[in-house]
């Protein structure tokens, strides 16, 4: 069974670093093609797609969010790692991971989510 | 990267057919035939429920079904019943190993 946990503080001040950790079993981020990626959504508003790293260490990131977004893996503890710079109260929402690649480019599973708020 | 567009809203009787659109450009829903849906409840994680027209995952209803002409895909739920109740996401990829999900649907089943 695949599952995804997202881990991180609930609340940061403006202009602090976010970091959020992506937990996950069931597959293997050293599998050929395999990805993991991060996806947000403010309250009551659409999903919004940050950033993406594959088996090979390649990353992409949202092209208006690149200059503030990092994404990086551990493989030996299957995690990935979002770090989002230069909070901002519009940057309030939910932050979920979820596994695609290798074969399969859809979204699943997601994890349950993380809510974070940004406020001083 | 601009939202893909998709209505705000659209409405339907138990056992009708709707179809929600998602409509992008040439660079990406036109471009690729790599676009997926996602169906939200409130307060819950979305889930994977199709991808490009014919992909259901596991557990997933074929009442859902989709398509795409040109820059539009659209996703199809026949025989609505009330559980279809939710926002309902596309997202396609656009290019440079980069995604773009549409602005969200709300489905009312009347």
């Amino acid at each position: 069974q695949v599952t995804l946990t997202e881990s991180g503080p609930a609340l940061v001040k403006p202009t602090q670093t976010l970091t959020l950790t992506c937990t996950f079993s069931g597959f293997s981020l050293s599998t050929s093609k395999m990805c993991v990626t991060w996806i947000r959504q403010p309250p009551g508003k659409a999903l919004e797609w940050l950033a993406l790293i594959d088996w090979d260490d390649d990353k992409s990131y949202n092209t208006s969010l690149k200059t503030r977004l990092t994404i990086s893996k551990d493989t030996s503890k299957n995690q990935v790692v979002l770090t989002m710079s230069n909070m901002d109260p519009v940057d309030t929402g939910t932050y979920y991971c979820a596994r695609t690649g290798a074969g399969r480019p859809w979204f699943d599973p997601w994890g349950q989510g993380t809510q974070v708020t940004v406020s001083s | 990267q601009s939202a893909l567009t998709q209505p705000a809203s659209v409405s339907g009787s138990p056992g009708q057919t709707i179809t929600i659109s998602c409509t992008g450009i040439s660079s990406d829903v036109g471009n690729y035939n790599l676009v997926s849906w996602y169906q939200q409840h409130p307060g819950k994680a979305p889930k994977f429920i199709l991808y490009e027209g014919n992909k259901w995952p596991s557990g997933v209803s074929n009442r859902f079904s989709g398509s795409k002409s040109g820059n539009t895909a659209s996703l199809t739920i026949s025989g609505l019943q009330t559980e279809d109740e939710a926002d309902y996401y596309c997202c396609s990829y656009a290019g440079n190993s980069t995604w773009m999900f549409g602005g969200g649907t709300k489905l009312t089943v009347l």
